[in-house]
């Protein structure tokens, strides 16, 4: 079965200071790759995705960027924080292009003071 | 401008009776959509889906019926129970597959 990892869990970081976030899926190989964030009381927000190694699309323009140095790692990036970059980070994955479905991980929670 | 809207930002419903959660949309090309549902901490999980080719899909106790005239969904939960109670996410999206837009949620909460 496939199961998704995201790390930290949660991360309280001053402004100004660099960020990295972690996703790696396990059990199936070159997957579509999801970075998105939900601002308090606000939906999702797709940031960035990936169909392959190397392969980075953006949505948003922002002070975010992300990676993909490997098959099933998905890492995303800031060189300085915000304030407005708190909030809920979820990264998804889905199969090729046959299937619309996207599945979660647990998400990072971060408060940028 | 948002594209999905769902306009009930919360809802209470009693143990056994229907929960109906409603999305809208304003971007015509969309043509599949999806519901996930989502609990505090945790990332969204997948619900049930509709393509624009059909206008409803059942799942257990989860239907979702598509109004593409109205560019309106909906989700109906029957009977609702105390473990529905999450957020519940409306996404869209226009053919590829990889560029979703989601909804702001709507929080249900049934009542024992």
């Amino acid at each position: 079965s496939q199961t998704i990892h995201q790390w930290p869990a949660t991360l309280v970081q001053p402004v100004g200071s660099p960020l990295s976030l972690e996703c790696t899926v396990e059990g199936t190989s070159n997957p579509n790759l999801y970075w998105y964030r939900q601002a308090a009381g606000r939906g999702l927000q797709l940031l960035f995705y990936s169909v392959g190694i190397g392969q980075i699309s953006s949505e948003v323009p922002q002070n975010l960027s992300a990676s993909r140095p490997q098959d099933r790692q998905f890492i995303l990036s800031s060189k300085k924080l915000l304030l407005s970059d708190s909030g809920f980070y979820l990264c998804a994955w889905s199969w090729g292009t046959s299937s619309y479905e996207q599945y979660f991980g647990p998400g990072t929670r971060l408060t940028v003071t | 401008d948002q594209q999905v809207k769902q306009n009930s930002p919360s809802l209470s419903v009693q143990e056994g009776r229907i929960s109906i959660l409603n999305c809208d949309y304003t971007n015509s090309m969309f043509d599949y959509f999806l519901w996930y549902k989502k609990y505090p901490a945790e990332g969204p999980t997948f619900l049930i889906s509709i393509s624009s080719i059909k206008d409803k899909n059942e799942d257990g106790r989860f239907t979702v019926f598509l109004n593409k005239s109205a560019k309106h969904l909906s989700l109906h939960i029957v009977p609702s129970q105390p473990g529905d109670s999450a957020v519940y996410f409306c996404a869209a999206s226009g053919g590829n597959g990889q560029n979703f837009v989601f909804g702001p949620g709507t929080r249900l909460s049934v009542l024992p």
